[in-house]
């Protein structure tokens, strides 16, 4: 397993289209996080997946946002109705237990134009 | 304010300097991760610590618990040490418990200059 992967690395939407990112976590990691940058910030967290549980949803994550892990291996995070200020950096990361390293993926940059 | 402080913002140096950057965060924290993020957006973990002083490398960190303070510094820095570094501190909820949740800091632009 050569890490985190995430899919597409790039994507360019218009406004009010709906977008789907995938994130293939290290195979035997069981935690899954969701974070979303902007250009000039650090990191934010979205949301955090227990196997096929996802267990927290910071409030950055709208209605518009929805976040599946379906069998507790890859997670997709889909942005609906998407708005230019939705453009950012989005980073899947994954951990072997709850207190241990995060590893991440390259990121989908986002730009809704 | 936010949780987790950066400085500085930005740094530039000379190649073979010695390079400090700090964190300071405001929460109860059960562990701190120095972080490097290098143009195109991936991110490397560089160290995880909860106490005391970790070394790798060119590379050491060291925290404070009580102070909430923390420090990554590089000897001997080199132009490929060019990157952005961030602190990011994992809290506890209420409770006791800790899931992983990582809070950010907003990155030290670094450049060094052979």
């Amino acid at each position: 397993d050569t890490g985190v992967s995430q899919n597409p690395r790039h994507k360019i939407t218009k406004r009010g289209q709906n977008v789907t990112f995938r994130c293939d976590p290290i195979s035997e990691h069981n935690r899954l996080y969701w974070y979303r940058q902007t250009l000039g910030q650090g990191p934010e967290f979205l949301t955090y997946f227990q196997n096929e549980a996802q267990l927290e949803k910071s409030r950055l994550l709208s209605d518009r946002f929805s976040a599946e892990r379906p069998k507790g291996s890859f997670s997709t995070l889909e942005i609906q109705r998407t708005e230019q200020g939705d453009s950012a950096m989005y980073l899947c990361a994954s951990s072997l237990e709850t207190g241990g390293e995060q590893y991440f993926g390259p990121g989908t940059r986002l730009t809704v134009t | 304010k936010n949780e987790v402080e950066q400085s500085p913002q930005n740094l530039t140096a000379q190649e073979g300097e010695f390079i400090t950057i700090n964190c300071s965060y405001s929460v109860g924290i059960s562990a701190l991760h120095w972080l490097q993020q290098h143009p195109g957006g991936g991110i490397v973990s560089l160290f995880m610590l909860s106490s005391g002083k970790k070394k790798h490398g060119r590379l050491i960190a060291t925290i404070n618990i009580q102070e909430k303070h923390s420090s990554l510094h590089i000897t001997a820095s080199h132009p490929r040490d060019s990157a952005v570094y961030i602190c990011a501190v994992r809290s506890y909820l209420t409770g006791g418990t800790s899931y992983g949740k990582l809070t950010f800091g907003q990155g030290t632009i670094l450049t060094v200059h052979p």
